[in-house]
């Protein structure tokens, strides 16, 4: 089945800073690659997406890359700010599979003031 | 305000004894699952479903069974619980024509196996 990993378990940063999360897939048949913030004792929520036939995506501050044939991705946030502090998954998923996603473990995020 | 519902927020269970977490989501997606988190373990599938009347088993699936009658409900039973399926559990559910679409969580059940 499907791997993902995820690096680096915990990143921080300076207010302002950018910030850079990587992940790696192993089933070249994935197809969506999605992203989550979890703040501390809430839920997972959808923060930005990519499909397989996209390189790049951006929305304000958050973008995403897509390398398919390094299958690779990273989501990368720029000028950042306190309230960005957070775990962060990516995930990936194939679309004709249920679209059952595999989660990577995480990343904490913490931006110092 | 639509989205997913899920009961109870916490529970402290006995080992041996059975639970059902409920979801109840009132978006009218086809799909439907069923994650654990555990600390350092990030997001693990226990079930899912396509669509109503349909079930599948995911990464962790022992310990657990799930039905799905119909469209919005989808509960997670454990039939004899044990110490190691202590854990928060997330219900989700995607509108999933095949395509593959970010998902919409429920808030959680923090459940305790003692």
């Amino acid at each position: 089945g499907e791997n993902v990993e995820q690096h680096p378990s915990t990143l921080s940063v300076q207010e302002g800073d950018s910030a850079v999360i990587k992940c790696t897939y192993s089933d070249s048949a994935s197809n969506y690659f999605p992203w989550y913030k979890q703040e501390l004792g809430k839920r997972p929520q959808l923060i930005i997406d990519i499909r397989s036939n996209v390189g790049e995506k951006k929305d304000q501050r958050i973008a995403v890359t897509l390398n398919k044939t390094a299958k690779h991705f990273s989501l990368h946030i720029t000028e950042t700010q306190p309230e960005d502090s957070a775990v962060y998954f990516c995930a990936a998923s194939i679309g004709t599979n249920a679209g059952k996603s595999t989660f990577g473990d995480g990343t904490t995020l913490t931006v110092k003031p | 305000t639509a989205g997913i519902t899920q009961a109870p927020t916490s529970q402290i269970l006995a080992a041996g004894r059975s639970m059902t977490l409920r979801c109840t989501q009132d978006m009218r997606h086809n799909a439907m699952y069923w994650y654990r988190q555990d600390l350092g373990l990030g997001l693990r599938l226990i079930h899912y479903s396509n669509t109503a009347g349909t079930t599948g088993k995911g990464e962790v699936p022992d310990g657990y069974s799930v039905s799905r009658a119909n469209t919005d409900d989808f509960p997670l039973t454990l039939a004899s619980a044990v110490p190691s399926q202590t854990s928060v559990y997330f219900c989700a559910s995607s509108d999933l024509p095949g395509g593959g679409y970010g998902y919409t969580f429920g808030s959680g059940t923090r459940l305790t196996v003692v």
